[in-house]
């Protein structure tokens, strides 16, 4: 069973572009959230998704950012306009369900973006 | 004031060490997890439990609900263990809320 992917693991954007992460959780997961470690601090939370549906969005940033978790194909946080305070790793985990209990939750390697 | 304190913020250690993080939280909860990520930035999760104590090896995780605090102990470290152990708690929505982390550095 392959763990969580994500995908691209380094990626580097102009400011003023966009930047799509993307994130495959571990097979029989339907649970997906996005944490940001921005350099030198801890993690945030930023985003919690089921398949076609946002669940909680309280730590996303305003303006600019959006997440999806699509039917079929993995979940994608989305960047627009960027700046080089995007500059962070972002982590994705995903975690099963048991009885309506969420599990231990999983971690991907992380993208690394950075902003030039 | 983070809702999730951790202490020490760094700790090093001789190879064999016992060691121990501690870590508190301010409101109830429904579990807190114990995460380590490499200095590469990986994240494995070590832990999540709600009472009592778990066991995984030379990791050692107890929680004190009463108390809103909870403690990870290496018996016998190694330098392998060297590490930014994180602290963090769910609630009922289940998103995580972290700690700052303990860097761990275990010298031969």
């Amino acid at each position: 069973n392959a763990g969580v992917m994500q995908n691209p693991r380094h990626l580097v954007r102009r400011r003023g572009q966009e930047a799509r992460l993307r994130c495959s959780p571990m097979k029989g997961h339907s649970h997906v959230y996005w944490y940001r470690q921005l350099p030198e601090e801890g993690l945030k939370f930023m985003v919690y998704l089921q398949k076609e549906n946002i669940i909680d969005e309280s730590g996303m940033p305003k303006e600019r950012f959006s997440a999806e978790f699509p039917k079929e194909g993995p979940s994608i946080l989305r960047i627009q306009q960027v700046v080089r305070g995007d500059s962070a790793a972002y982590f994705c985990a995903s975690s099963p369900v048991w009885g309506g209990v969420t599990d231990t939750q999983y971690f991907g390697p992380g993208t690394r973006l950075t902003v030039l | 004031k983070n809702e999730v304190e951790q202490s020490p913020q760094n700790l090093t250690a001789q190879e064999g060490e016992f060691i121990t993080i501690n870590c508190s939280y301010s409101v109830g909860i429904s579990a807190l997890h114990w995460l380590q990520q490499h200095p590469g930035g990986g994240i494995v999760s070590l832990f999540m439990l709600s009472s009592g104590k778990k066991k995984h090896g030379r990791l050692i995780a107890t929680i004190n609900i009463q108390e809103k605090h909870s403690s990870l102990h290496i018996t016998a470290s190694h330098p392998r263990d060297s590490a930014v152990y994180i602290c963090a708690v769910s609630y009922n929505t289940d998103k995580l809320i972290f700690g700052t982390g303990t860097r761990l550095q275990v010298f031969p």
